[in-house]
C-alpha cells in the first residue's frame, strides 16, 4: 500500500458526460501528479500540482482540468467524454529528499466510456 | 529528445530462470533520474528503485539487481531465480530535476514467469 488513495476505483459512463476523479496524497506529500495509461499511448503525464499551485503540464486535453485543494487532495475533471478517454488514471504523490524525488502511485481509477 | 525505450515487449521464462529487462534512455541533460516500476496484474504501479545520473553504482536488493551505464545510456534490471509472483509489466522511467519531476515512461515489458 503506497499510502496514496484514489476514488472511485471503477467508473463507467457515457460519451458526452463529465466525471471527477479524486486523489488523496500520502501524509506530508505536497506534490500530486496525474497520469493516464491507455493501450495506444502508454503511460502519459498529464499535470502536476505542488501545494495548491499548478507546476507542470503535459499532454492534457483542454476538456480535462485539475486542481489541488488546501488539504492537498486533488481532483481531475474530465468533461465531454469520448470513447478514447477510456483509460486507467493514476495519481501519484512524491517525497523529496534534497534534489531527489520519488513518486508513489495510487491504485488508479479505471474509466470506461461507452 | 527525451525518451525511454524498452525494446522487449514480452518476455516469458520458466521459474528459477534469471531474466534481464532492458531499458535505454535518451537525454542531453546531465542531471536526471531513472526509475523502475512494477505493475502486477492487479494494476497498481509499485516503485522499485531510483537511480541518479551522478551515481553509477550498481545495486542489488535481494533477487533484484540494476545495472546503470551512462556510456551506453542503459539502466537494465535483472531478476535472479525468477518466481511466478514476478509476473508483471515492468516500466522504466526518466525524470529531470528542472522539469518538475514528471516521469517519462517506456512502453513497458510484460514478464511472464511460468511454473
Amino acid at each position: 500500500d503506497s499510502g496514496v488513495t484514489q476514488t472511485p476505483k471503477h467508473l463507467i459512463t457515457a460519451t458526452g458526460q463529465r466525471v471527477t476523479l479524486r486523489c488523496s496524497p500520502r501524509s506530508g506529500d505536497l506534490s500530486v501528479y496525474w497520469y493516464q495509461q491507455s493501450l495506444d499511448q502508454g503511460l502519459q503525464f498529464l499535470i502536476q500540482y505542488y501545494n495548491g499551485e499548478e507546476r507542470a503540464k503535459g499532454n492534457i486535453l483542454e476538456r480535462f482540468s485539475a486542481q489541488q485543494f488546501p488539504d492537498l487532495h486533488s481532483e481531475l475533471n474530465l468533461s465531454s467524454l469520448e470513447l478514447g478517454d477510456s483509460a486507467l488514471y493514476f495519481c501519484a504523490s512524491s517525497v523529496v529528499q534534497g534534489r531527489q524525488e520519488t513518486q508513489y502511485f495510487g491504485p488508479g481509477t479505471r474509466l470506461l466510456v461507452l | 529528445a527525451q525518451k525511454v525505450t524498452q525494446a522487449q515487449t514480452e518476455i516469458s521464462v520458466v521459474e528459477k530462470e534469471d531474466v534481464t529487462l532492458d531499458c535505454v534512455y535518451e537525454t542531453r541533460d546531465t542531471t536526471y533520474y531513472l526509475f523502475w516500476y512494477k505493475q502486477p496484474p492487479s494494476g497498481e504501479l509499485v516503485f522499485l528503485i531510483r537511480r541518479n545520473s551522478f551515481d553509477e553504482q550498481n545495486e542489488i536488493s535481494g533477487r533484484y539487481s540494476w545495472n546503470f551505464q551512462k556510456s551506453t545510456s542503459s539502466f537494465n534490471f535483472t531478476i535472479t531465480a525468477s518466481q511466478v509472483v514476478d509476473s508483471a509489466v515492468y516500466f522504466c522511467a526518466l525524470s529531470f530535476y528542472n522539469q518538475g519531476g514528471k516521469l517519462i515512461f517506456g512502453q513497458g515489458t510484460e514478464l511472464s514467469v511460468k511454473p
